[in-house]
């Protein structure tokens, strides 16, 4: 029944590693994007997907990629875990972003680094 | 760059009393869009303002739009407490890569 699903929830790792989140919907949508929300509540987005093809980079360390295997899936992969990049990050679909860009969001998977 | 900018940030109100929280932007936009965020939780969709004059309301809350001014309100009528949570507002470039620029979020305490 769950329209946007990330894996996982929590994640706890030390500085230096490389880990991934997942990022899935099932509402057909054709657009996914990746957000980061600091611990101030500031929800910044990061990339975005359109069947499968990057649309929107922003400003981000290139030790995040996006990776889209098909467009129900957005994967973010982050090298080299830094302390600043302990955040929530919050994966969300929308239908077709020109027409209506309503955004439905996941979870999100809290990211806490030592 | 678009700036969002949201107020009052962090709104403490009593039970039974009604108040607006306000989202300016500083682009044209004619695309704006509600979230509500509970504690720990994620963000979910209130309300989707397409257009110049746009009234939507839901329950004791209702939006509305003014593209000229580039102001969105959201106001709240007879407060309750489940209405307590953070409140974004959310503008939509257009005309480029149709990106979401979130406020910063007004963070809504109903006291009993």
């Amino acid at each position: 029944d769950t329209a946007v699903s990330q894996t996982p929830k929590y994640l706890v790792t030390q500085m230096g590693n490389d880990k991934s989140i997942k990022c899935e919907q099932n509402l057909g949508h054709d657009t996914m994007y990746w957000y980061k929300q600091d611990s101030k509540k500031f929800l910044k987005i990061m990339f975005s997907y359109n069947n499968k093809e990057l649309i929107i980079n922003e400003t981000v360390p290139n030790r995040f990629s996006p990776k889209s295997p098909d467009k129900a899936h957005l994967n973010l992969h982050i090298n080299s875990l830094e302390l600043g990049d302990s955040a929530v990050y919050f994966c969300a679909s929308s239908q077709d972003q020109r027409a209506l860009n309503e955004q439905f969001f996941g979870p999100g998977t809290r990211l806490t680094v030592l | 760059e678009l700036k969002v900018e949201q107020n009052p940030l962090f709104l403490s109100m009593q039970e039974g009393k009604n108040y607006t929280i306000y989202c300016n932007y500083s682009t044209t936009s004619d695309r704006l869009y509600w979230y509500r965020q509970d504690p720990g939780k994620s963000l979910e969709s209130l309300f989707v303002l397409l257009s110049n004059g746009a009234v939507k309301q839901e329950g004791r809350l209702m939006a509305s739009l003014d593209t000229k001014a580039r102001l969105s309100t959201l106001h709240i009528t007879a407060a309750v407490h489940d209405l307590s949570a953070t409140y974004f507002c959310a503008v939509d470039i257009q005309g480029g890569s149709e990106k979401l620029v979130f406020g910063k979020g007004t963070k809504l305490t109903v006291n009993p």
